[in-house]
């Protein structure tokens, strides 16, 4: 069974610039999550979704945006990139609330 | 600012050794998790316990919860090279978003 995909896996963005990252979850998973993941700290909660409704949404700016489609797959957004935004971001999908699956990450770096 | 707290930062051990991080956390848990990852890479589930239990095992690793206390610990038994990586803990708040705190570095030396 495919676990989480995320793509890309790298991307280069200059500053100002927008950036969209994807993710499937795993087949059968309703509930996808975004987190930030700065080299050395800890993953940061962004967004989640669960049934295609926004369910959570951590501390960060407007800039950031996510939605889920009908197929459970979603996509982050992130306006006016920012050299701070160069992180690793990662996708989670759940069954339901609980354990959570993590795809590989898209490391961004923002120039 | 980040519920979980592992300690230590880092640990080295030597090959066969066990070794042995702690999470604290602040506020009620729904459940805890432990995850490793490598090199910035995704993270790989290991293990979750629910906040009414208090000990758990998977293969080489066991989990305990003191919710009194508000901390958790994770034991690597029979530490192997390949254990050479970091370890988050996530605390889950009844339904909302995971919190991961910093992480431990592990190294399993020859």
């Amino acid at each position: 069974d495919a676990g989480v995909t995320q793509s890309p896996t790298h991307l280069i963005k200059t500053r100002g610039q927008h950036v969209t990252l994807r993710c499937s979850p795993i087949s059968g998973h309703k509930s996808v999550s975004w987190y930030q993941q700065v080299l050395g700290q800890g993953p940061q909660f962004i967004f989640q979704y669960y049934e295609k409704e926004e369910r959570g949404r951590g501390n960060f700016p407007d800039r950031f945006s996510a939605r889920q489609f009908p197929n459970y797959s979603s996509e982050l957004n992130v306006n006016a990139l920012l050299l701070g935004d160069s992180a690793l971001y990662l996708c989670a999908s759940s069954p339901g609330l609980e354990e959570a699956f993590f795809g590989q990450g898209t490391r961004l770096t923002v120039v | 600012s980040q519920q979980g707290e592992e300690d230590p930062q880092a640990l080295s051990i030597q090959e066969g050794e066990n070794a042995t991080m702690n999470c604290s956390y602040k506020t009620s848990i729904n459940n805890l998790q432990w995850y490793r990852q490598n090199s910035g890479r995704g993270l790989v589930h290991l293990i979750l316990i629910r906040s009414n239990e208090r000990e758990k095992h998977s293969g080489r690793l066991r989990v305990t919860l003191d919710t009194s206390k508000k901390s958790s610990s994770l034991l690597i038994t029979a530490s192997r090279a390949a254990d050479t990586v970091s370890y988050f803990c996530a605390t889950d708040s009844y339904g909302q978003n995971f919190v991961f705190g910093p992480g431990t570095r592990l190294s399993v030396l020859p």
